[in-house]
């Protein structure tokens, strides 16, 4: 029963674009959302974060967005670049608490030059 | 500033043998949580510690695991009596307080023969 849904296995992007993933998520209760980056043979890596209150959350070329009636929310970066080539998790919570975040299986984003 | 440190980060075993996997959280961090990544999957929740606590652990195995985080030294998960389905990576994270981001480490790569 998969909570937390990342429904596209892979992304092709052209270098400069904008590459959008997408989440969305069955239980009401979460209020807290995150983004991490893997790597091969590496850990996650923290990339941004939206709480329940706000729609929108913005850090460099990475935004966040949050529509909780559709309980769907997206990461867009803009421009993309090779280095964003990865695995991309979507990760949630429930009473702000990071105790147990609840991971999607992943998007792997490719950006060609 | 190193970050979360994980040991060994590849380990094989045989069926029946023990599996014995480490983590160093970042400094000042005293919250540690241990996820498991089967293949094509995303990262699921197995236990979170704070020193010498279990905090919540909803997401163990009830026979053959174990997690403790004691006083001193690295937090230990445990794996007794491995089976082939244990093959996975074992990621640890840590933050420093219990609504703060989570940092992983690198990951253990258990092969169960």
């Amino acid at each position: 029963d998969q909570q937390v849904k990342q429904n596209s296995p892979s992304l092709s992007v052209q270098e400069g674009r904008i590459s959008i993933l997408n989440c969305d998520y069955t239980n009401s209760m979460f209020d807290y959302f995150l983004w991490y980056k893997k790597y091969p043979a590496e850990g996650p890596t923290f990339l941004i974060s939206i709480s329940s209150i706000k729609d929108k959350n913005e850090d460099g070329r990475f935004t966040v967005f949050l529509n909780k009636s559709a309980k769907h929310l997206s990461l867009h970066i803009v421009p993309s670049q090779p280095g964003d080539s990865a695995v991309y998790f979507c990760a949630a919570t429930i009473g702000g608490s990071q105790g147990n975040l609840i991971f999607g299986k992943g998007t792997k984003l490719s950006v060609k030059p | 500033n190193a970050g979360v440190m994980q040991n060994p980060r590849h380990l094989v075993r045989r069926r029946g043998q023990e599996a014995r996997l480490r983590c160093s959280p970042m400094k000042g961090h005293s919250h540690v949580y241990w996820y498991r990544q089967l293949p094509e999957e995303g990262l699921k929740f197995m236990v979170y510690l704070q020193k010498e606590n279990i905090i919540d652990e909803s997401g163990m195995p009830k026979e053959r695991f174990s997690a403790e985080f004691p006083k001193e030294g690295p937090s230990i998960l445990r794996i007794q009596q491995v089976v082939r389905g244990d093959s996975a990576a074992y990621f640890c994270a840590s933050s420093i307080g219990a609504q703060e981001t989570q940092y992983f480490g690198p990951g253990t790569r258990l092969l169960v023969l």
